[in-house]
Protein backbone atom coordinates (compact mmCIF):
# COMPACT_ATOMS: atom_id res chain seq x y z
CA UNK A 1 0.00 0.00 0.00
CA UNK A 2 1.31 3.26 -1.12
CA UNK A 3 -1.04 5.93 0.81
CA UNK A 4 -0.29 8.31 3.03
CA UNK A 5 1.75 7.34 6.25
CA UNK A 6 2.09 9.08 9.41
CA UNK A 7 4.39 8.00 12.74
CA UNK A 8 3.86 7.36 15.33
CA UNK A 9 0.02 6.64 15.78
CA UNK A 10 -0.41 7.04 19.09
CA UNK A 11 1.56 9.39 21.62
CA UNK A 12 1.35 10.12 25.24
CA UNK A 13 3.39 13.12 26.86
CA UNK A 14 3.54 15.00 29.71
CA UNK A 15 2.78 18.67 29.80
CA UNK A 16 5.68 20.95 28.83
CA UNK A 17 7.24 18.28 26.61
CA UNK A 18 8.15 18.59 23.53
CA UNK A 19 6.87 15.95 20.68
CA UNK A 20 7.68 15.58 16.95
CA UNK A 21 5.42 13.33 14.36
CA UNK A 22 6.48 12.06 10.96
CA UNK A 23 4.09 11.81 7.46
CA UNK A 24 5.26 10.57 4.09
CA UNK A 25 3.06 11.59 1.59
CA UNK A 26 2.50 9.47 -1.40
CA UNK A 27 5.61 9.63 -3.43
CA UNK A 28 4.90 11.42 -6.65
CA UNK A 29 2.77 13.95 -4.71
CA UNK A 30 4.50 17.10 -4.15
CA UNK A 31 1.98 19.23 -1.85
CA UNK A 32 1.43 17.62 2.13
CA UNK A 33 -1.01 19.53 4.70
CA UNK A 34 -1.14 19.17 7.83
CA UNK A 35 -4.53 19.25 9.94
CA UNK A 36 -5.43 19.06 13.73
CA UNK A 37 -8.89 17.05 14.39
CA UNK A 38 -10.46 17.23 18.08
CA UNK A 39 -13.52 15.15 19.29
CA UNK A 40 -16.33 15.50 17.39
CA UNK A 41 -15.24 18.39 15.15
CA UNK A 42 -14.19 18.14 11.88
CA UNK A 43 -10.07 18.73 10.42
CA UNK A 44 -9.12 22.04 10.92
CA UNK A 45 -5.95 23.44 8.32
CA UNK A 46 -2.52 23.66 10.07
CA UNK A 47 -0.17 24.61 7.27
CA UNK A 48 0.69 23.15 3.25
CA UNK A 49 3.61 22.83 1.89
CA UNK A 50 4.15 22.81 -2.35
CA UNK A 51 7.50 20.79 -2.38
CA UNK A 52 9.93 22.26 0.19
CA UNK A 53 8.22 25.70 0.34
CA UNK A 54 5.62 26.22 3.06
CA UNK A 55 3.17 28.53 1.48
CA UNK A 56 0.33 28.91 3.59
CA UNK A 57 -0.24 28.68 7.41
CA UNK A 58 -3.15 29.10 9.98
CA UNK A 59 -3.43 31.32 12.88
CA UNK A 60 -3.55 28.25 15.02
CA UNK A 61 -0.30 27.28 14.08
CA UNK A 62 1.20 29.17 17.41
CA UNK A 63 4.93 29.62 17.30
CA UNK A 64 5.16 26.42 19.59
CA UNK A 65 4.94 24.66 16.52
CA UNK A 66 6.72 24.03 13.44
CA UNK A 67 6.65 21.90 10.40
CA UNK A 68 9.26 21.31 8.02
CA UNK A 69 9.58 19.19 4.47
CA UNK A 70 13.22 19.10 3.73
CA UNK A 71 13.93 17.89 0.49
CA UNK A 72 10.09 18.13 -0.50
CA UNK A 73 9.76 14.44 0.68
CA UNK A 74 8.33 13.37 4.35
CA UNK A 75 7.63 16.03 6.74
CA UNK A 76 7.45 16.48 10.22
CA UNK A 77 5.03 18.95 12.87
CA UNK A 78 7.01 19.36 15.80
CA UNK A 79 5.05 21.34 18.94
CA UNK A 80 7.51 22.09 21.81
CA UNK A 81 6.52 22.82 25.75
CA UNK A 82 2.97 20.86 24.99
CA UNK A 83 -0.28 21.73 26.73
CA UNK A 84 -3.35 20.12 27.66
CA UNK A 85 -5.07 21.90 24.82
CA UNK A 86 -2.63 20.38 22.36
CA UNK A 87 -4.33 16.82 22.77
CA UNK A 88 -5.62 15.89 19.63
CA UNK A 89 -5.10 14.00 16.41
CA UNK A 90 -3.21 15.20 13.82
CA UNK A 91 -3.65 14.28 10.28
CA UNK A 92 -1.50 14.69 7.19
CA UNK A 93 -2.98 14.37 3.88
CA UNK A 94 -0.82 14.42 0.17
CA UNK A 95 -1.97 15.85 -3.03
CA UNK A 96 -0.45 15.31 -6.41
CA UNK A 97 -0.21 18.87 -7.76
CA UNK A 98 -1.25 20.75 -10.44
CA UNK A 99 -4.89 20.75 -10.79
CA UNK A 100 -4.88 18.02 -8.78
CA UNK A 101 -7.34 19.37 -5.85
CA UNK A 102 -7.90 15.27 -3.74
CA UNK A 103 -6.64 15.26 -0.73
CA UNK A 104 -5.61 12.05 0.48
CA UNK A 105 -5.17 11.74 4.12
CA UNK A 106 -2.84 9.22 6.48
CA UNK A 107 -4.98 7.44 9.61
CA UNK A 108 -3.35 10.44 11.92
CA UNK A 109 -1.13 10.71 15.12
CA UNK A 110 -3.50 10.71 18.61
CA UNK A 111 -1.37 12.99 21.02
CA UNK A 112 -2.55 13.21 24.63
CA UNK A 113 -1.13 15.41 26.63
CA UNK A 114 -1.28 14.39 30.43
CA UNK B 1 -16.52 32.22 11.98
CA UNK B 2 -17.75 29.04 10.78
CA UNK B 3 -17.69 28.85 7.05
CA UNK B 4 -18.77 25.86 6.33
CA UNK B 5 -22.09 24.66 8.39
CA UNK B 6 -23.31 21.24 8.49
CA UNK B 7 -26.55 19.43 9.11
CA UNK B 8 -27.76 17.57 10.64
CA UNK B 9 -25.32 16.40 13.67
CA UNK B 10 -26.16 13.17 13.76
CA UNK B 11 -28.54 10.70 11.63
CA UNK B 12 -30.23 7.76 11.99
CA UNK B 13 -31.42 5.66 8.81
CA UNK B 14 -33.00 2.51 7.99
CA UNK B 15 -31.15 0.28 6.05
CA UNK B 16 -31.91 0.69 2.11
CA UNK B 17 -32.77 4.31 2.92
CA UNK B 18 -31.84 7.68 1.44
CA UNK B 19 -28.91 9.40 3.87
CA UNK B 20 -29.11 13.11 3.20
CA UNK B 21 -26.91 15.48 4.68
CA UNK B 22 -27.06 19.61 3.84
CA UNK B 23 -23.66 21.72 4.20
CA UNK B 24 -24.35 25.96 3.20
CA UNK B 25 -20.71 28.24 2.92
CA UNK B 26 -20.35 31.98 3.37
CA UNK B 27 -17.51 32.19 1.56
CA UNK B 28 -18.46 32.97 -2.53
CA UNK B 29 -14.71 32.39 -3.51
CA UNK B 30 -14.81 28.26 -2.49
CA UNK B 31 -14.49 26.44 -6.10
CA UNK B 32 -14.20 22.93 -5.15
CA UNK B 33 -16.62 21.05 -2.66
CA UNK B 34 -15.38 17.42 -1.17
CA UNK B 35 -17.13 15.07 0.90
CA UNK B 36 -15.23 12.97 3.16
CA UNK B 37 -16.16 9.54 5.01
CA UNK B 38 -14.29 8.77 8.33
CA UNK B 39 -13.99 5.61 10.14
CA UNK B 40 -13.45 5.77 14.11
CA UNK B 41 -9.38 5.69 14.17
CA UNK B 42 -9.31 6.49 11.14
CA UNK B 43 -8.14 9.16 8.42
CA UNK B 44 -10.66 10.79 6.30
CA UNK B 45 -11.37 9.25 3.07
CA UNK B 46 -12.61 11.21 -0.06
CA UNK B 47 -16.34 9.91 -1.31
CA UNK B 48 -17.16 12.41 -4.28
CA UNK B 49 -16.29 15.98 -5.22
CA UNK B 50 -17.64 18.70 -7.17
CA UNK B 51 -17.10 22.39 -8.69
CA UNK B 52 -19.42 24.95 -8.79
CA UNK B 53 -19.87 24.62 -13.06
CA UNK B 54 -22.06 21.37 -12.50
CA UNK B 55 -25.56 21.09 -10.25
CA UNK B 56 -25.15 17.58 -9.91
CA UNK B 57 -22.72 14.65 -9.50
CA UNK B 58 -23.63 10.58 -8.73
CA UNK B 59 -20.65 8.21 -8.30
CA UNK B 60 -22.69 5.07 -7.28
CA UNK B 61 -24.54 5.50 -4.14
CA UNK B 62 -23.19 8.51 -3.96
CA UNK B 63 -24.64 12.14 -5.24
CA UNK B 64 -24.10 15.48 -4.81
CA UNK B 65 -26.05 18.06 -5.50
CA UNK B 66 -25.09 21.43 -5.57
CA UNK B 67 -26.80 24.93 -5.93
CA UNK B 68 -24.90 27.78 -6.25
CA UNK B 69 -27.09 30.67 -5.70
CA UNK B 70 -28.37 29.48 -2.55
CA UNK B 71 -25.00 28.56 -1.18
CA UNK B 72 -25.71 25.32 -0.74
CA UNK B 73 -24.18 21.45 -1.70
CA UNK B 74 -26.15 18.31 0.12
CA UNK B 75 -24.68 14.38 0.15
CA UNK B 76 -27.44 12.09 -0.98
CA UNK B 77 -26.78 7.83 -0.26
CA UNK B 78 -29.37 5.66 -1.86
CA UNK B 79 -30.02 2.72 -0.50
CA UNK B 80 -28.08 3.26 2.44
CA UNK B 81 -26.02 -0.03 4.37
CA UNK B 82 -25.25 -0.51 7.34
CA UNK B 83 -21.45 -0.32 6.62
CA UNK B 84 -22.14 3.39 5.61
CA UNK B 85 -22.31 4.47 9.21
CA UNK B 86 -19.67 7.02 9.70
CA UNK B 87 -18.93 10.06 10.25
CA UNK B 88 -19.47 12.51 6.71
CA UNK B 89 -17.45 15.97 6.57
CA UNK B 90 -18.07 18.38 4.08
CA UNK B 91 -15.60 20.85 3.10
CA UNK B 92 -14.48 23.22 0.67
CA UNK B 93 -11.33 25.04 -0.61
CA UNK B 94 -10.46 27.75 -3.71
CA UNK B 95 -8.18 25.65 -5.61
CA UNK B 96 -8.64 28.05 -8.54
CA UNK B 97 -7.41 31.06 -6.41
CA UNK B 98 -4.66 29.25 -5.46
CA UNK B 99 -5.24 28.19 -1.95
CA UNK B 100 -5.94 24.50 -1.34
CA UNK B 101 -6.63 23.99 2.22
CA UNK B 102 -9.64 22.34 3.28
CA UNK B 103 -12.75 24.26 5.36
CA UNK B 104 -13.93 21.56 6.37
CA UNK B 105 -17.75 21.60 8.61
CA UNK B 106 -18.16 19.61 11.60
CA UNK B 107 -19.42 16.27 10.71
CA UNK B 108 -22.47 14.16 10.74
CA UNK B 109 -22.45 10.80 12.34
CA UNK B 110 -24.79 8.38 10.28
CA UNK B 111 -25.99 5.37 11.53
CA UNK B 112 -27.93 2.92 9.73
CA UNK B 113 -29.36 0.55 11.36
CA UNK B 114 -30.99 -2.76 9.68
Amino acid sequence: DTGVSQDPRHKITKRGQNVTFRCDPISEHNRLYWYRQTLGQGPEFLTYFQNEAQLEKSRLLSDRFSAERPKGSFSTLEIQRTEQGDSAMYLCASSLGGAGETQYFGPGTRLLVL
Amino acid sequence: QQQVKQSPQSLIVQKGGISIINCAYENTAFDYFPWYQQFPGKGPALLIAIRPDVSEKKEGRFTISFNKSAKQFSLHIMDSQPGDSATYFCAASRPGAGSYQLTFGKGTKLSVIP
